[in-house]
């Protein structure tokens, strides 16, 4: 089973700041999922990426698989108080492995 | 957008006492799983079921635990003889068919064991 790290585990900003949080393993992801999770809900899936080296955006978020397809990273750039949440990295086709989070606040 | 519903929101049972959490997949999914978080701690994988029977399970999904899809359109987990430990919001996803299907979530059930 792949462990995924992801780091850091809490982070919490000004409205309008960038910010960049990260999921690492030491082993090579055949795909990576990211997850939003906010308080009473189940998380929600914001991309896949596939490719290593691959970048999606999504508005004002932005997900890079790294080339070695063992990291990824996911960029929000001009936080709103609605980015706010639980961001959860996956693997994994059946059987999801997450990693523990990063809990993201942003205040307005 | 069609989503997964997951009922009741909020279960409150005796330890010992047998529950039912009941999951309504998306219509045209066929894979169909159970998660498991602890209050605090990440987001478990508990089992996939594909084809009416179990593809994997995890090692906490022991004999207290068993899932069934009595009809065309639910899928349940039911937990025996509850411990204080089973404690926790329970997700129900599902999947399309084919390589990288994502998950998609229902917004849980909370169990709370007393």
């Amino acid at each position: 089973t792949q462990l995924l790290e992801q780091s850091p585990q809490f982070l919490s900003i000004q409205e309008g700041e960038n910010l960049t949080v990260y999921c690492n393993s030491s082993s090579v992801f055949s795909s990576l999922q990211w997850y939003r999770q906010e308080p009473g809900e189940g998380p929600v899936l914001l991309v896949t990426v596939v490719t290593g080296g691959e970048v999606k955006k999504l508005k004002r978020l932005t997900f890079q698989f790294g080339d070695a397809r063992k990291d990824s990273s996911l960029h929000i750039t001009a936080a709103q108080p609605g980015d706010t949440g639980l961001y959860l990295c996956g693997q994994g086709a059946q059987k999801l492995v997450f990693g523990q989070g990063t809990r993201l606040t942003i205040n307005p | 957008e069609p989503e997964v519903t997951q009922t009741p929101s909020h279960q409150v049972t005796q330890m010992g006492q047998e529950v039912i959490l009941r999951c309504v997949p998306i219509s045209n999914h066929l894979y169909f799983y159970w998660y498991r978080q602890i209050l605090g701690q990440k987001v478990e994988f508990l089992v996939s079921f594909y084809n009416n029977e179990i593809s994997e399970k995890s090692e906490i999904f022991d004999d207290q635990f068993s899932v069934e899809r009595p009809d065309g359109s639910n899928f349940t987990l039911k937990i025996r003889s509850t411990k204080l430990e089973d404690s926790a919001m329970y997700f129900c996803a599902s999947s399309g068919l084919g390589g990288n299907q994502p998950q998609h979530f229902g917004d849980g059930t909370r169990l709370s064991i007393l």
